[in-house]
């Protein structure tokens, strides 16, 4: 079945520091592809997406790319913030699952510091 | 924006009691699921809904059942709660995508 993995963390920057989440997928066919935050105390949130392969989805100074070749989604922001300290999941929907079920992997912890 | 709403922010239940969750939004959205969100595990998805009184299992939804009355409401129903439920509960509904989450609700089974 489908499948997203990612590191937990948590991973520790200083503020303005370059900040990378790796995340790579297994799935069939071309599945659309997430990055979801989880602030302290809330539901997640979409953050960006991508539907095809060579999409860059982008929001708030997050960008990722989707990279058939090498199943990933890597999620990446040249100068974090204190305020991006929350929990990062890498997710996918589709195709094999249908387009409403999505696949969540198990977050990653951010914590910046000051 | 669409609302997600969930009856309870924290719960405290006995093992063996009959536990409802419930989750409304007010966005006319098909589709309604339930996650449970573990340390290590991340979300890992119970049950959905495409439509009224339709429900299809998601990855894990041993112990537990759901009801879809109302397009707008979905409940979960643990029928026998026990302590390897204690979790937090998220709901989630969407009309394509994305998914729009609930603050969740952290269930404690004693």
């Amino acid at each position: 079945g489908d499948s997203v993995t990612q590191m937990e963390g948590p991973v520790t920057l200083s503020e303005e520091a370059f900040l990378t989440i790796n995340c790579t997928y297994t799935a069939t066919g071309y599945p659309s592809l997430f990055w979801y935050v989880q602030y302290p105390g809330e539901g997640l949130q979409l953050l960006l997406k991508a539907t095809k392969a060579d999409d860059k989805g982008s929001n708030k100074g997050f960008e990722a790319t989707y990279r058939k070749e090498t199943t990933s989604f890597h999620l990446e922001k040249g100068s974090v913030q204190v305020s991006d300290s929350a929990v990062y999941f890498c997710a996918l929907s589709g195709p094999s699952g249908g387009y409403q079920k999505v696949t969540f992997g198990i977050g990653t912890k951010l914590q910046v510091i000051p | 924006d669409v609302k997600v709403t969930q009856s309870s922010r924290y719960l405290v239940k006995r093992t063996g009691e009959k536990v409802f969750l419930e989750c409304v939004q007010d966005m006319d959205h098909e589709n309604m699921f339930w996650y449970r969100q573990d340390p290590g595990l991340g979300l890992r998805l119970i049950y959905f809904s495409y439509d009224v009184k339709m429900k299809e299992k998601g990855d894990i939804p041993e112990g537990y059942s759901v009801s879809r009355e109302k397009k707008e409401r979905f409940s979960l129903i643990l029928e026998s709660a026990s302590t390897n439920q204690t979790s937090m509960y998220l709901c989630a509904s969407s009309l394509a995508s994305p998914l729009h989450f609930g603050n969740g609700t952290r269930l404690t089974v004693t």
